[in-house]
């Protein structure tokens, strides 16, 4: 167990719709990145948050936005959720000076 | 922008043969992470290789990191069912992060 939690573990929502996936970190990390993973292809870096400042950002469209909070908790938000936006969300916390990933167990989001 | 090419996609193997998969950078890596996933799981953190030509063992897990830092490979020998999985390596500096597309390994009992 990596003391990543996420929720929730399943989402079911339809197109044009917004959602927002909450992720735990491991207490002591304060940095955390967000992944979507398609079926059957690898995590595609979303965005990374260090001390509540955004810190990087993949090719993902703005009206993917996250948030950090002081406890180090994490959002993600999708807005306007397009068909293909259907794929396992996963996030993962790191150590400060490390960049050794814990992930969460994701959460399983399909747009209809 | 950097990119991480992961091979082979797929590979099937026997219980008890050897099993390789590589990544490789267009650009010089700082360091490279290797990671498993299990089916409908999450990936697992498994090692991180940082200097030029270091070579790691985990049990049967071999990893090494090019000389010129810009490849990586991930030995199994002789592989068991409990491998089954699809490893990835990731790659990139800290606010941007590039998982390679992944190497699913089926084992044949």
């Amino acid at each position: 167990e990596t003391g990543v939690t996420q929720s929730p573990t399943h989402l079911i929502k339809t197109r044009g719709q917004q959602v927002t996936l909450r992720c735990s970190s491991q207490s002591g990390h304060n940095t955390v990145s967000w992944y979507q993973q398609a079926l059957g292809q690898g995590p595609q870096f979303i965005f990374q948050y260090y001390r509540e400042e955004e810190n990087g950002r993949g090719n993902f469209p703005p009206r993917f936005s996250g948030l950090q909070f002081p406890n180090y908790s994490s959002e993600l938000n999708v807005n306007a959720l397009e068909l293909d936006d259907s794929a396992l969300y996963l996030c993962a916390s790191t150590w400060p000076t490390t960049d050794t990933q814990y992930f969460g167990p994701g959460t399983r989001l399909t747009v209809l | 922008g950097q990119q991480v090419m992961q091979i082979p996609q797929y590979q099937h193997v026997q219980e008890g043969e050897d099993f390789t998969t590589y990544c490789n950078s267009s650009t010089t890596l700082s360091n490279i992470q290797w990671y498993k996933q299990r089916p409908g799981g999450h990936p697992v953190f498994l090692i991180q290789l940082v200097k030029s030509g270091e070579v790691k063992k985990q049990k049967r897990l071999t990893f090494q990191f090019g000389e010129a830092k810009k490849n990586s490979s991930l030995h199994i020998t002789a592989t068991q069912t409990t491998d089954v999985g699809t490893y990835f390596c990731l790659s990139g500096n800290t606010g941007k992060l590039i998982f390679g597309q992944g190497t699913t390994l089926q084992v044949k009992p």
